[in-house]
């Protein structure tokens, strides 16, 4: 299994649609979770960090979290086509090591 | 400008050769990491550093060596004893402490021929 899941896509969704990307973690003494954004070639780009339980927006992004269900996600609302790109979801533990731990990312295409 | 500085943007090996990627970070961030991505694949990690002088390996180290000298500078060589090498290389720092954000640089794609 693992450590963090991401359904692969493509997602597609309509200009102007709100985009749902999901992600599920499966270690427990993760404490910090990270949506970045990832254009074909290039690297990835901060868009969300969310540490707490319930919701945090951003402008057209929300990103929410449950640690009881293990489960990470990011709403993007009003989608253009310039938000076509593949997300990648991360989590870092609290103590130890702490370097980034990765999804292997959700393809998004926004259909104009 | 603040930020992270990878160099060269591309680089070719070939069979045999040790290479050597640069990652300099002007942030003063105490945490350096380098990460490996395959096509159409997430970042897998291959070392990290949470303060100068010390480095760990991560879940992909064979094959790969780095220093880490200066609080800025985090180096990784890419030994002949790496089999497929052939990928894009991402370094990425952050401060340090919990709950903190890491931001990558440019990256490097490297090509064995």
């Amino acid at each position: 299994q693992k450590e963090v899941e991401q359904n692969s896509g493509p997602l597609s969704v309509p200009e102007g649609a709100i985009a749902s990307l999901n992600c599920t973690y499966s270690d427990r003494g993760s404490q910090s979770f990270f949506w970045y954004r990832q254009y074909s070639g290039k690297s990835p780009e901060l868009i969300m960090s969310i540490y707490s339980n319930g919701d945090k927006e951003d402008g057209r992004f929300t990103a929410q979290l449950n640690k009881a269900s293990q489960y990470v996600s990011l709403l993007i609302r009003d989608s253009q086509p310039s938000d076509s790109a593949t997300y990648l979801c991360a989590s870092s533990r609290g103590t130890g090591r702490r370097a980034l731990t990765f999804g292997s990312g959700t393809r998004l295409q926004v259909q104009p | 400008d603040g930020g992270i500085t990878q160099s060269p943007k591309y680089l070719f090996r070939k069979e045999g050769q040790n290479v050597t990627l640069s990652c300099e970070q002007n942030l003063n961030h105490d945490a350096m990491y380098w990460y490996r991505q395959d096509p159409g694949q997430g970042l897998r990690l291959i070392y990290y550093s949470q303060i100068v002088n010390d480095f760990q390996k991560g879940d992909i180290a064979e094959g790969y060596s780095v220093s880490r000298e200066k609080k800025e500078s985090f180096p990784l060589t890419v030994t002949s004893a790496q089999k497929n090498p052939t990928a894009f290389y991402l370094c990425a720092s952050s401060r340090s402490g919990t709950n903190t954000e890491a931001f990558f640089g440019q990256g490097t794609r490297l090509t064995v021929v």
